[in-house]
């Protein structure tokens, strides 16, 4: 059973275009994150979201955790080539073991110059 | 000075072969994971020990032993290997904030079992 559902599951456009990206699940989550993986490396935390209706501003990229803390999104504004990679929503179910983090299966984002 | 390292970072062998990964972490976090990521780029966690305690143990064969001789250290050695063990294998820390959970990943280990 996936817990956490994201989409779309590849995403290819050109640089300078928004995008955005849903993490979604019929459970609760006490809080999600979102991480970017590129070849070769590790996820790397860009952000957590902890309170229904939060939303949350990396520069150009913006997140939201949805009100009843089942969803998130991430938005992408004027995507740049640098912004390809691997984007993993993650999260605590609620009443869950504490750090039993559940992932996504990811969205492979590719912006072309 | 980096934060969660493993070694090796490839790794290539034979069907039948023990091997080991290490792995140690410098951001005294309490919590260590395995976690191995499939073809298709699925992360799925293995195991997680809290101060050298195992916590979670999901369905992995037990020819995956994870050993932790203290909580900034987490190995695993891998016994019997089979085609199908070919992954990348991802080791990491995480800090509790409240009752969120961050997690912090090394490199990874890419496994091919020929």
């Amino acid at each position: 059973t996936q817990l956490l559902e994201q989409s779309p599951q590849f995403l290819s456009i050109q640089e300078g275009e928004n995008l955005t990206v849903y993490c979604n699940s019929s459970s609760v989550f006490s809080s999600l994150q979102w991480y970017r993986q590129e070849p070769g490396e590790g996820p790397v935390l860009l952000v957590t979201v902890v309170t229904g209706g939060e939303v949350k501003k990396l520069k150009r990229l913006t997140f939201q955790f949805g009100d009843a803390r089942k969803d998130s999104s991430l938005h992408i504004t004027a995507a740049q080539p640098g912004d390809t990679g691997l984007y993993l929503c993650a999260g605590v179910a609620r009443g869950s073991t504490l750090g039993r983090l559940y992932f996504g299966r990811g969205t492979q984002l590719t912006v072309w110059p | 000075d980096t934060a969660v390292s493993q070694t090796p970072k490839y790794l290539v062998t034979q069907m039948g072969n023990d091997k080991s990964i290490k792995c140690e972490q410098n951001l005294g976090h309490d919590t260590m994971y395995w976690y191995k990521q499939d073809s298709k780029k699925f992360l799925k966690i293995m195991f997680s020990y809290n101060n050298k305690e195992l916590i979670i143990n999901e369905t992995v064969p037990n020819r995956f032993s994870p050993k932790s001789p203290d909580k900034a250290h987490l190995n695993l050695h891998i016994n019997s290997l089979e085609l199908g063990d070919s992954a990348v294998y991802f080791c990491a820390s995480s800090r509790v904030v409240g009752l969120n959970t961050e997690a912090f990943f090394g490199q990874g280990t890419r496994l091919t079992v020929v």
